[in-house]
């Protein structure tokens, strides 16, 4: 199947830095890619949908200028966390949507677990 | 408003069969998926029902009721490598997944 990467897995930072996160389809070209978060035994929640060449949409409740979306080419899509703080640990999770199969299959990154101290 | 349920957790025994139910309520429906999720990892694709019927793929089989709102996943011959969350999601009519809390599988030896 169509493989996602993401990165970095892991990240620590201090309160108040800005931390980005990458999510690349590797072997499919993405127009659309989403971004997760998942709290410890939760289920995912989207944040966003990120399009390329467009603004991202978000979710309700989830605040645009605090994690800003930047889906600047087919096969890559960055979410930055602008001045985290411990409230941002979360283990962020990418999935893009090869729509060139047929079922809509949502293809996941590796998910990168973030700790802000 | 949009509605998956499904078990918080279940426990079985290596070897055995385990069936887990979900059950939904949406605005519009265009397929429902099911997923793997092993702790601290992203979800893992398992199948994918669009019409009612079974749907076979080694090990797991899905199957679908569109007019019951209701799906299940069947995993046979359970392995200790099964243990993980399992994830019911549902596309409704803007094409948008609605995640279902997941059923935390857990295998006995």
């Amino acid at each position: 199947g169509a493989v996602v990467s993401q990165h970095p897995s892991r990240v620590i930072c201090k309160s108040g830095t800005s931390v980005k996160i990458e999510c690349r389809s590797l072997d499919f070209q993405a127009t659309t890619m989403f971004w997760y978060r998942q709290f410890p035994k939760q289920s995912l929640m989207l944040m966003a949908t990120s399009n390329e060449g467009s603004k991202a949409t978000y979710e309700q409740g989830v605040e645009k200028d605090k994690f800003l979306i930047n889906h600047a080419s087919l096969t890559l899509s960055t979410l930055t966390v602008t001045s985290a703080h411990p409230e941002d640990s979360s283990f962020y999770i990418c999935s893009a949507r090869d729509l060139a199969g047929d079922t809509g299959e949502l293809f996941f990154g590796e998910g990168s677990r973030l700790t802000v101290l | 408003g949009q509605n998956i349920d499904q078990p918080t957790e279940m426990t079985a025994t290596e070897g055995a069969i385990v069936q887990i139910n979900c059950t939904y309520q949406t605005s519009g429906f265009n397929g429902l998926f099911w997923y793997q999720q092993h702790a601290g990892e992203a979800p893992t694709f398992l199948s994918y029902n669009v019409l009612d019927g079974l749907e076979e793929k080694g090990r797991f089989s899905s199957f679908l009721s569109r007019s019951k709102g209701y799906s299940y996943l069947l995993l046979k011959e359970l392995q200790m490598k099964d243990s993980a969350s399992y994830l019911c999601a549902v596309r409704d009519s803007n094409y948008q997944l609605i995640w279902g809390a997941g059923t935390k599988l857990i295998i006995k030896p």
